[in-house]
């Protein structure tokens, strides 16, 4: 996850709001994505935003894209102990392949 | 449905041996890869695969081969397994410009 930085941890109190950051290397990236992988688990997909937009709210999430700075960010409002897991971001770069962040691991405390 | 299913879920195999892992998407898409999540949680690109070009991660060792017999299926072949391909792989297939969609993954240990 060398090209692609989050911070590794993140620890809120249930009902809080979460915010994890990432920032990405390839301006030209199409797609940006957020996968939650729980423990044990697979990679599933969370969410995604399109290079052309600045923000996308899907229920108690929101992703906000800041294409100058290369910086993506994920909000989960409400955070529930269920959200606890390991978000990564990920960019799409040549080959349709994604380049995966090294993950950030959310805590959350009841 | 499973969209993604790979198997075995677990392996445990002593160093030298050839193992195969195998994988099937359900979802009609195109391409097909295989990621490699190492003890610290990062994931690495192996390799990339459609009926038309396979691109591969040149850190990969020529030990690992994919194989596709069909668009729905694309099996990862390790020859001589080493204590440092521990770790668990994950299939995953998307269409085009899309984010893959992830299998559960493989724990593979090598002992």
């Amino acid at each position: 996850g060398e090209d692609v930085e989050q911070s590794l941890f993140l620890s809120v109190r249930e009902g809080d709001s979460s915010v994890i950051n990432c920032t990405y290397t390839d301006s030209s990236s199409t797609y940006l994505y957020w996968y939650k992988q729980e423990p044990g688990a697979g990679l599933q997909l969370l969410t995604y935003i399109f290079s052309n937009m600045d923000m996308k709210q899907d229920q108690r999430l929101t992703v906000l894209l800041n294409k100058k700075d290369k910086h993506l960010s994920l909000r989960i409002a409400d955070t529930q102990t269920g959200d606890s897991a390991i978000y990564f971001c990920a960019e799409i770069l040549a080959g349709n392949m994604l380049t995966f962040g090294g993950g950030t691991r959310l805590m959350v405390k009841p | 449905d499973t969209a993604v299913s790979q198997t075995p879920k677990y392996l445990v195999t002593q160093m030298g041996n050839d193992k195969s892992i195998k994988c099937e998407q359900n979802l009609g898409h195109d391409t097909m890869y295989w990621y490699k999540q190492d003890s610290k949680k990062f994931l690495k690109i192996m390799f990339s695969y459609n009926n038309k070009e396979l691109i591969i991660n040149e850190t990969v060792p020529n030990r690992f081969s994919p194989k596709s017999p069909d668009k729905a299926h694309l099996n990862l072949h390790i020859n001589s397994l080493e204590l440092g391909d521990s770790a668990v792989y994950f299939c995953a297939s998307s269409r085009r410009d899309r984010g893959p969609f992830f299998g559960q993954g493989t724990r593979l240990t090598v002992v």
